[in-house]
């Protein structure tokens, strides 16, 4: 199994604030995606990254994917309140299956 | 928009006891998952099922474990006798493809007393 180190694991921001959380690995992806979830939900997919050196805009959220298929961050613009949340990164493992990171727990507050 | 649905959304069982959790996967989707996450860990890979027979497994999935899809709709996640460190968030996932993007559900909590 491929291991994926989120970074960092927490983050406590003020709105307003710019943040970028990271997604690593020593090993090479075909595709990663980016979760969000939300206490007692499941994970709702944000965006997938599958070129090297891709970048993915979703409105105030800008995913980027590392030239060598191995790294992704995700780049938050004037964080506000409703992007509290646990991020999470995940790659196909074997087959089909993701593997997924242990996520960046998010707060912003008002 | 379509999604995938499981129940219950809370299940309390004795140590011990069969348990199945359900889940409806999104009408048109051919490849269907369970991950569970443990409390304060990640999410992990269960299993895999397409064309109704397991694709990939996980080492937690041992023999304990058991997957179903009884009908045209339902997908089942069956742990026979459960023990205390099966508690955990149970998610059901599904796609069109293999290699296209994950759809999950909301989960099942399922706490072993």
């Amino acid at each position: 199994t491929q291991l994926l180190e989120q970074s960092p694991q927490f983050l406590s921001i003020q709105e307003g604030e710019n943040l970028t959380v990271y997604c690593n690995s020593s090993s090479v992806f075909s595709s990663l995606q980016w979760y969000r979830q939300e206490p007692g939900e499941g994970p709702v997919l944000l965006v997938t990254v599958v070129t090297g050196g891709e970048v993915k805009k979703l409105k105030r959220l800008t995913f980027q994917f590392g030239d060598a298929r191995k790294d992704s961050s995700l780049h938050i613009t004037a964080a506000q309140p409703g992007d509290t949340g646990l991020y999470l990164c995940a790659g196909e493992d074997s087959g089909y299956a993701l593997n997924f990171g242990k996520g960046t727990s998010l707060l912003v507050t008002p | 928009e379509p999604e995938v649905t499981q129940t219950p959304s809370h299940q309390v069982t004795q140590m011990g006891q069969e348990v199945i959790l359900r889940c409806v996967p999104i009408s048109n989707h051919l490849y269907f998952y369970w991950y569970r996450q443990i409390l304060g860990q990640k999410v992990e890979f269960l299993v895999s099922f397409y064309n109704n027979e397991i694709s990939e497994k996980s080492e937690i999935f041992d023999d304990q474990f058991s997957v179903e899809r009884p009908d045209g709709s339902n997908f089942t996640l069956k742990i026979r006798s459960t023990k205390l460190e099966d508690s955990a968030m149970y998610f059901c996932a599904s796609t069109t493809n293999g290699d296209q993007p994950q759809h999950f559900g909301d989960g099942t909590r399922l706490s072993i007393l």
